[in-house]
């Protein structure tokens, strides 16, 4: 039973389509993230939410909109995607916002073509 | 602002070679600190943790790290590597509630271990 599972795994998708990637938690974690991978394998934090409120928005596009149902799930959604936006995603939790380790998801493979 | 750096971009050893992978943070309040393992087309895995207590900490698959705070390291060591640790390292740092639980990473390191 996966604790942090995303789907899907792998998106193609053409320039200025708009996609969406689901993550769950069953680990009942107060806190959830995204991370972006890129090519280089460098990681960066997108955005946390913590019990479904937005507490980390750092410098990403505003096409990029993150969205948190309840604190079990977050989601991400990409309006008008460009070639830039091909990367890995990953979907984090943590037992809440303060020094606890993070739980990766296995990733959602994004290519833009 | 938090910032993690890893000494070595990529290491090839043998197996049974000894391993150290050096990571530098900067952070001047308390952090956690961490060494995650990505194996290739996986996800991030948590390999070891600092919080606080004895610097020397002991991970899965017999890697430690050694946290010195007067030089803002923590450094993954492993006495004999093993094919199967081919993969990515990334060192990171969490700088508590504040920074809203987040975890800094560094670049990673990509270890290659020949048979």
């Amino acid at each position: 039973d996966t604790a942090v599972s995303q789907t899907p795994k792998y998106l193609v998708t053409q320039m200025g389509n708009d996609k969406s990637i689901k993550c769950e938690q069953n680990l009942g974690h107060d806190t959830m993230y995204w991370y972006k991978q890129d090519s280089k394998k460098f990681l960066k934090i997108m955005f946390s939410y913590n019990n479904k409120e937005l507490i980390i928005n750092e410098t990403v596009p505003n096409r990029f909109s993150p969205k948190s149902p309840d604190k079990a799930h977050l989601n991400l959604h990409i309006n008008s995607l460009e070639l830039g936006d091909s990367a890995v995603y990953f979907c984090a939790s943590s037992l809440s916002r303060g020094f606890g380790e993070l739980f990766f998801g296995e990733g959602s493979r994004l290519t833009v073509l | 602002a938090q910032s993690v750096s890893q000494h070595n971009h990529h290491v090839i050893l043998s197996e049974a070679a000894s391993l150290e992978l050096g990571c530098n943070y900067s952070y001047g309040g308390t952090v956690n600190l961490f060494w995650y393992v990505q194996y290739p087309g996986q996800h991030l895995q948590l390999l070891l943790k600092y919080f606080s207590g004895d610097p020397l900490v002991k991970g899965i698959k017999g890697f430690e790290a050694e946290f010195i705070k007067s030089k803002f390291s923590f450094n993954l060591r492993k006495p004999s590597v093993q094919w199967s640790d081919t993969a990515e390292y990334f060192c990171a740092v969490n700088g508590g509630g504040n920074q809203g639980g987040k975890l800094i990473f560094g670049q990673g390191t990509e270890l290659s271990v020949k048979p």
